[in-house]
Formats: structure tokens, sequence, C-alpha cells
């Protein structure tokens, strides 16, 4: 079955380390997307990808940062720099825009706990 | 960034209720998206809306997308324990690829 994958489940980071989250997704989707959540609000945009080897900066790029070499992979890296990073992230992907909006498929998400 | 009003924030009600929640926002958009989420999941698509005035169904779910196009509402007829979860609506800005996610809709159901 076609689907997006995020790993680890679950990550604890202690205070100044790098974390990488992964994403793939085997829809053959083109555009791909990092969403973050906490308590009580909506779905937050971090980056997204609209094609390979190229990514815009969404609202909250801020501490973050993302690669995407492969059409499958969209990992998202979350930096020391990144000031309250403990939430659950998404990742989502879609097909381009024809008719209707880019529908978005999300993956499990990825809870990061910073020690 | 922007986000939509939706309301109510959450809903406790009993097995057998309808539900109603809805999104407002001052912008018009070209599509309404409304998704379920469930504990530590991630969101999963409930139904898509197209064109102001759509009414689409999917089981005991029904919404439509608002004349004005800036708003959305979603019904939940019978609900059953299996309907707890967040709901999230989000929209397409007219002018743009990005979708826009309203604070979620927390649904808790009592047998």
């Amino acid at each position: 079955d076609g689907g997006i994958t995020q790993s680890p489940k679950y990550l604890f980071r202690k205070e100044g380390q790098n974390v990488t989250l992964s994403c793939e997704q085997n829809l053959n989707h083109d555009a791909m997307y990092w969403y973050r959540q906490d308590p009580g609000q909506g779905l937050r945009l971090i980056y997204y990808s609209q094609i390979v080897n190229d990514f815009q900066k969404g609202d909250i790029a801020e501490g973050y940062s993302v690669s995407r070499e492969k059409k499958e992979s969209f990992p998202l890296t979350v930096t020391s720099a990144q000031k309250n990073p403990t939430a659950f992230y998404l990742c989502a992907s879609s097909t381009p825009r024809g008719a209707g909006a880019n529908v978005l498929t999300f993956g499990a998400g990825s809870r990061l706990t910073v020690l | 960034g922007q986000q939509l009003n939706q309301s109510p924030q959450s809903m406790f009600i009993q097995e057998g209720e309808d539900v109603s929640m809805n999104c407002t926002s001052s912008s018009i958009f070209n599509t309404w998206l409304w998704y379920k989420q469930d504990p530590g999941e991630g969101p999963v698509l409930l139904i898509a809306l197209y064109k102001a005035g759509e009414l689409t169904s999917n089981g005991r779910l029904t919404a439509q997308f608002g004349i004005t196009r800036k708003d959305s509402f979603l019904n939940i007829s019978a609900s059953i324990p299996s309907d707890v979860g967040i709901y999230f609506c989000a929209g397409q800005l007219g002018n743009t690829d990005k979708l826009i996610f309203g604070t979620g809709t927390r649904l808790q159901v009592f047998p």
C-alpha cells in the first residue's frame, strides 16, 4: 500500500543536539511538507518542497533545515537553534496543483521531546 | 502565519447525538478540506469541497462550502465512540497553493 512513513515515532533529545526526522513516501507525489503541531494550535508549516532539489521556508522555518535530494524523501533536521523544539512533527505529501486543492496525505507523525 | 477560526474548540457529547463545527475566515478560499486526527496519529482526509455552495457527504459526515467562500461547516450525525478525535478544517487561499489550517475541534463522545 502507498503511504508516508515517518521515523522515529518518538525521539528524545538533549538540549544543544541536532536531530533529524525521516519522511519517506511511495505515493509518487511531487510535493512534500513538514508541519509542527502544538497543543491547542493548528498545524504550522515549517518547510515545503514542490520538486526535487528545491524547497521553500514556511511560516516557522527558523531553527529547522531540510533537504530534497530524492523525490521520495524529505528529511527534517531540528537544530540547536530551535528554541522550543518539543512538539509533534507531521510530514505530508501531495500531487501538483491541478483541479482542486493540493490535498495532503499525512504520515503518522514523530513526537520530539527535549530533555 | 494565518490560521482559520475554528469553533467550537472542544465538544463533549453523548453517543447518538449530532455534532456541528465550523471554520470561518476573512479571506476567500478556493477549496475547503476536513481532516480527522486520532490521538498520536496523522490527520486523515474526511471530505474535500471545491465549489462554493457544495454540500458533500461521507457516511454520517456532511460538509458544506459556504456561499461567500469564507466559511465551511462539518456535521456528524448519530455520533459513535470512534468519532473521538480532533477535527481540522483546512482552506486553500485563492491565489496560492498553500493550505491554511484551523485550530481544531476536539470531540469526546461518551457512551
